[in-house]
């Protein structure tokens, strides 16, 4: 069964410091999806990048960076020089591609607190 | 408007209560989700649809039904609702992940107080 584990509940950073956020994932398909989103205190879910299984490639978007390592099935999260704004919840999702059976399984998420 | 919305935005009901959570969408997207989330849990997947009339059980779907009569309308009910379904639910939809490079895109949520 597909499963996201992200060990991290909680990190607090001083403004400018980078951190990385952990995400391991389970899934016995050899297609499949990750995905990380980003919940502000407004609530709502923002999607921030999507990566498929053939795809090993390490992605940067300005500050932030993503490292996709399939042999230890783990798809990190780094944000560099971080700001106040980046204070959110960030989850990390596994979607498998089984029979075209696309749910989407949720890690816990980790709660990250910039400070300024 | 164009996106996902999802209706009553907040909602108070008594234990016991049936409650229909709305959610509708304008993509023609053929996948639809419900998740909870609770302090501690995350995101947890209650039950989701690859298309109209056809859905399937998630993670936590004790307590809930759902039907998708109609491809732009999943609506969640919890039959008799319990302080345990007290929770902040999202709805969320998406085209095939395996067909298309693209992602779910969710609701604003219902935060839903059972009391």
């Amino acid at each position: 069964a597909q499963k996201v584990t992200q060990a991290q509940t909680e990190i607090s950073v001083v403004e400018k410091e980078d951190v990385t956020l952990d995400c391991v994932y389970e899934t016995r398909d050899t297609t499949y999806y990750l995905f990380w989103y980003k919940q502000p205190p407004s609530g709502e879910l923002v999607f921030l990048i999507r990566r498929n299984s053939f795809d090993e490639q390490n992605e940067i978007s300005g500050r932030y960076s993503w490292n996709f390592q399939k042999s230890t099935s783990s798809f990190n999260f780094t944000i560099t020089a971080s700001q106040v704004v980046d204070s959110a919840v960030y989850f990390c999702a596994l979607s498998e591609a089984r029979n075209r059976d696309d749910k989407i399984i949720f890690g816990k998420g980790t709660r990250l607190h910039i400070l300024p | 408007d164009a996106g996902i919305t999802q209706s009553p935005r907040y909602k108070i009901t008594e234990t016991g209560r049936q409650v229909t959570l709305m959610c509708h969408q304008t993509w023609s997207h053929s996948y639809m989700f419900w998740y909870r989330q609770d302090l501690g849990h995350g995101l947890r997947l209650i039950y989701y649809s690859a298309a109209a009339d056809i859905t399937d059980k998630g993670e936590v779907p004790d307590g809930y039904v759902v039907s998708r009569s109609k491809t732009e309308n999943f609506p969640l009910t919890l039959e008799s609702a319990t302080r345990s379904q007290t929770s902040v639910y999202f709805c969320a939809s998406s085209e095939s992940l395996g067909s298309m490079n693209t992602e779910a895109f969710f609701g604003q949520g219902t935060r839903l107080t059972v009391v």
